[in-house]
């Protein structure tokens, strides 16, 4: 069964420009949440999508946002891209809304913004 | 505030040797507390997951405990391996609104 994959693996972008990064779940998990993951700051939530509806926020700004689409994949955009907006974005797939399951993680996404 | 604190934040073990991690959480309600490891550059991997009735799961040579009621949580690594090198992440899930709180990690180092 594959795991969770994410695309692209690694990337640099300017600062002002826009990013999307892409995740596939695991086959049959219908749930997909998006973290952040610095130094600094650790691992972070950005939010989550069930049946392509974001059902969790974390407290990032209006710059980032997501969507699921109907075979539960699921990108993330960042818009007006920061230097502090480099980080490991972690997309993470589970059956059913997160609480009591298991938490299947992918490799990640290294944006650099330059 | 929510909070998950880890200490410490850094180990250095020699390969063959015992360790415990500690977690400690203000996270209220409590729905779930979960143990990951993440090797460095690496997406994290699920240890242990245990819910407000649980006091102890084991995963192979990684055990976890849970007091609930003073708030904290063990990982006790048995007869540590070097491929153990990583950092371990503590997560509790806030109930009702199912958001994931994390901890700063530890960060595991096995010498041979």
């Amino acid at each position: 069964k594959a795991g969770v994959t994410q695309t692209p693996r690694y990337l640099i972008k300017t600062r002002g420009q826009q990013v999307t990064l892409s995740c596939s779940p695991i086959s049959g998990h219908r749930s997909v949440s998006w973290y952040q993951q610095t130094p600094g700051q650790g691992l972070q939530f950005l939010f989550e999508y069930f049946s392509e509806t974001q059902r969790n926020k974390g407290n990032f700004p209006g710059r980032f946002s997501g969507r699921q689409f109907s075979n539960s994949r699921s990108e993330m955009n960042v818009s007006t891209l920061e230097l502090g907006d480099s980080a490991l974005y972690l997309c993470a797939s589970s059956p059913d809304l997160t609480s009591g399951n298991t938490i299947y993680f992918g490799e990640g996404s290294w944006l650099t913004v330059v | 505030k929510n909070q998950v604190e880890q200490s410490p934040q850094s180990l250095i073990i020699l390969e063959g040797k015992n360790c415990t991690l500690q977690c400690n959480y203000t996270v209220s309600p409590f729905s779930n507390l979960r143990w990951y490891k993440q090797d460095t550059g690496r997406g994290p991997v699920s240890l242990t997951i245990m819910t407000f009735s649980e006091n102890t799961k084991s995963n192979g040579r990684y055990t976890a405990t849970l007091d609930a009621d003073t708030k904290q949580s063990s990982l006790h690594i048995t007869a540590s391996q070097l491929s153990d090198s990583a950092s371990y992440i503590c997560v509790v899930t806030k109930g009702g609104y199912n958001k994931l709180i994390f901890g700063a990690g530890t960060r595991l180092a096995v010498h041979p």
